[in-house]
């Protein structure tokens, strides 16, 4: 099993307001997706990224692989109400044919 | 809507029973994966189908089996289900093999009494 630790755990935070969240792992990882969930509902596929050193950016959200492909970060500027969720990342494991989970990070967003 | 339907969406049963989940895939998807949500453990992957054949298995216990038919729906089966069993089980489908996206259904909350 490579395991995927993410942090923070929960995060509250005001409208506005920058934050990141990092995806930590001890595997190396051929590629490497983020997911938000919402209550009630399946994760949502939001990126993947595959290549060390990968900057991915989507609107206020900007993805990082890092050069080891060993970990990620995922950084919301100005966050909004919207973006209210859980965060998952999963790492590609490296016999490629399942993808690993990380904790998830519950963001709330606070008007 | 991701075009992936799972049933039933809430599932209360006894210890000792068995479940049936069922999950139609997105339309042109051979993939369809199973997963476990638990508060304690996260997100789980249990097992793939691709195309009716079992190709990759995750943390599934024996108590728990599943199969994808000719039409490319899938069930996922609990037997003998203990209150541990309790969670969110997911069905996710792809176009193609790992390393597609996957698209997940609004998943079956199981609780186990």
């Amino acid at each position: 099993t490579q395991l995927l630790e993410q942090s923070p755990q929960f995060l509250s935070i005001q409208e506005g307001e920058n934050l990141t969240v990092y995806c930590n792992s001890s595997s190396v990882f051929s590629s490497l997706q983020w997911y938000r969930q919402e209550p009630g509902e399946g994760p949502v596929l939001l990126v993947t990224v595959v290549t060390g050193g990968e900057v991915k950016k989507l609107k206020r959200l900007t993805f990082q692989f890092g050069d080891a492909r060993k970990d990620s970060s995922l950084h919301i500027t100005a966050a909004q109400p919207g973006d209210t969720g859980l965060y998952l990342c999963a790492g590609a494991g490296n016999t490629g044919n399942q993808f690993y989970f990380g904790t998830g990070t519950s963001l709330t967003v606070i008007p | 809507d991701s075009g992936v339907t799972q049933t039933p969406k809430h599932l209360i049963t006894a210890t000792g029973q068995r479940v049936t989940l069922r999950c139609s895939p997105r339309s042109g998807d051979l993939s369809v994966y199973w997963y476990q949500q638990s508060l304690d453990q996260g997100l789980q992957f249990l097992i793939q189908y691709y195309n009716g054949e079992e190709r990759a298995k995750g943390n599934i216990l024996e108590r728990f089996s599943a199969q994808q038919f000719p039409d490319l729906h899938s069930e996922l089966n609990l037997s003998s289900l203990e209150l541990g069993d309790s969670a969110l089980y997911f069905c996710a489908s792809s176009e193609g093999n790992w390393d597609t996206e996957a698209f997940f259904g609004q998943g079956t909350r199981l609780t186990v009494v």
